[in-house]
């Protein structure tokens, strides 16, 4: 069965430091591109970043970036994100997701790639306040 | 890339026909998504490209539309389809915007 599990999550002060980790099984971590993707309380989604399948390429939403570090150890099946000077606004519940990647190809020889993200864990709450 | 759903929420009876938008402040393709999400649990994945239908997913759930205008349209709502939706662009370099999300509610 393919499963993410987060954890890391819980109370900092502002300008505090966590990290969350998001252990997978099920699948091969090193064939994804991995995100993270957060959800304040009684508001919407916010995807937050992307990561690539050996980890050299990574993209931020504006508003963690120079903050929030995402990392991977497929060796050890596991997806990290690093969230440092940590803000009130950042108060969430944070969920990794597996991003899928699916292939169409058009009329003539072109292709198109397209991306979602199609497994999730059940998420992690963070919570920054004094 | 702003991402801005309409209506924010409505109300509707089961076996209604419904109908949510989304539109994108730049041309986008057809690189759109749509997630199901029930109140404390994680989005599902229901529509990618815009129009294609996730595995398992029921086929009264179609998305349409390419450019900066989309929709998804539930074509027999069921009682476990009263719950929040939001579309996702996913065009170019993986720099991804969620749309704000559409409530539906029992009328």
């Amino acid at each position: 069965e393919v499963q993410l599990v987060e954890s890391g999550g819980g109370l900092v002060q502002p300008g505090g430091s966590l990290r969350l980790s998001c252990a997978v099984s099920g699948f091969t971590l090193s064939s994804y591109w991995m995100s993270w993707v957060r959800q304040a309380p009684g508001k919407g989604l916010e995807w937050v970043v992307n990561i690539n399948q050996d980890g050299s390429e990574k993209y931020y939403v504006d508003s963690v970036k120079g903050r929030f570090t995402i990392s991977r150890d497929n060796a050890q099946n596991s997806l990290y994100l690093q969230m440092n000077s940590l803000r009130v606004e950042d108060t969430a519940v944070y969920f990794c997701a597996r991003v899928e990647k699916t292939t169409k190809y058009g009329a003539y020889g072109d292709y198109y790639d397209y991306y979602f993200m199609d497994v999730w864990g059940k998420g992690t709450t963070v919570t920054v306040s004094s | 890339i702003q991402m801005t759903q309409s209506p924010s929420s409505l109300s509707a009876s089961v076996g209604d026909r419904v109908t949510i938008t989304c539109r994108a402040s730049q041309n986008i393709g057809n690189y759109l998504n749509w997630y199901q999400q029930i109140p404390g649990k994680a989005p599902k994945p229901l529509i990618y490209a815009a129009s294609s239908l996730q595995s398992g997913v029921p086929s009264r759930f179609r998305g349409g539309g390419s450019g900066t205008d989309f929709t998804l349209t539930i074509s027999s709502l069921q009682p476990e389809d009263f719950t929040t939706y939001y579309c996702q662009q996913s065009y170019r370099t993986l720099l991804w915007t969620f749309g704000q999300g559409t409530k539906v509610e029992i009328k």
